[in-house]
């Protein structure tokens, strides 16, 4: 059974950082590209980085580009999310999703919450 | 990066067919085949529901259908279900090599 489980969020102060992982199994992994994608309180879905499955390529939207960084071990089955410089507008749930075959997030984790406040 | 455009909300009775648009520019939903939908219930994950624009995973019921004229992608519900009723996003990949995701759509089953 395929398997993304997101840990390490929590609350950080404005201009704090954050590393967010996800343990993924049921799948090899290091075949797969992976995404990051929030959803901010009653907002709706943001994507936010993707790496390709060598880690060899990585794509980030404007709101972060600069202050995180995507990476992966794919010796530890493990996503990563760097976040640096936060926000109070980087509150959100924070998912990770692995791509299917094409363009498309078929398998989701629970998510993560991430709160930036004083 | 502008999000794709759907509209707010959407409501249809059990049995009915609704339909849910997605619009982008040429430079997303309409340069590419690659516009996913996603369902999401309340305080869960989204769940993939359409790919490649009318491709259905295994699993998803065949009352879900989707096409694209265009920049216009559009998500067909026939049938509709009171399990139907959560938040609908569409999503494409870009000229930019990133993805977008529409506003999403609330849809309520009278």
């Amino acid at each position: 059974e395929v398997q993304v489980v997101e840990s390490g969020g929590g609350l950080v102060q404005p201009g704090g950082s954050l590393r967010l992982s996800c343990a993924a199994s049921g799948f090899t992994f290091s075949s797969y590209a992976m995404s990051w994608v929030r959803q901010a309180p009653g907002k709706g879905l943001e994507w936010v980085s993707s790496v390709t499955n060598t880690g060899g390529g990585t794509y980030y939207a404007d709101s972060v580009k600069g202050r995180c960084t995507i990476s992966r071990d794919n010796s530890k089955n493990t996503l990563y999310l760097q976040m640096n410089s936060l926000r109070v507008e980087d509150t959100a749930v924070y998912y990770c999703a692995k791509f299917g075959s094409g363009s498309y997030l078929d398998y989701w984790g629970q998510g993560t919450l991430v709160t930036v406040s004083s | 990066q502008s999000a794709l455009t759907q509209p707010a909300s959407v409501s249809g009775s059990p049995g009915q067919s609704i339909t849910i648009s997605c619009t982008g520019t040429s430079s997303d939903v309409g340069g590419y085949n690659y516009v996913s939908w996603y369902q999401q219930h309340p305080g869960k994950a989204p769940k993939l529901m359409i790919y490649d624009v009318s491709d259905r995973p295994s699993g998803v019921s065949n009352r879900f259908s989707g096409s694209k004229s265009g920049n216009t992608a559009s998500l067909t519900i026939s049938g509709l279900q009171a399990e139907d009723e959560a938040d609908y996003y569409c999503s494409s990949y870009t000229s930019s090599s990133t993805r977008v995701f529409g506003g999403g759509t609330k849809l309520t089953v009278l």
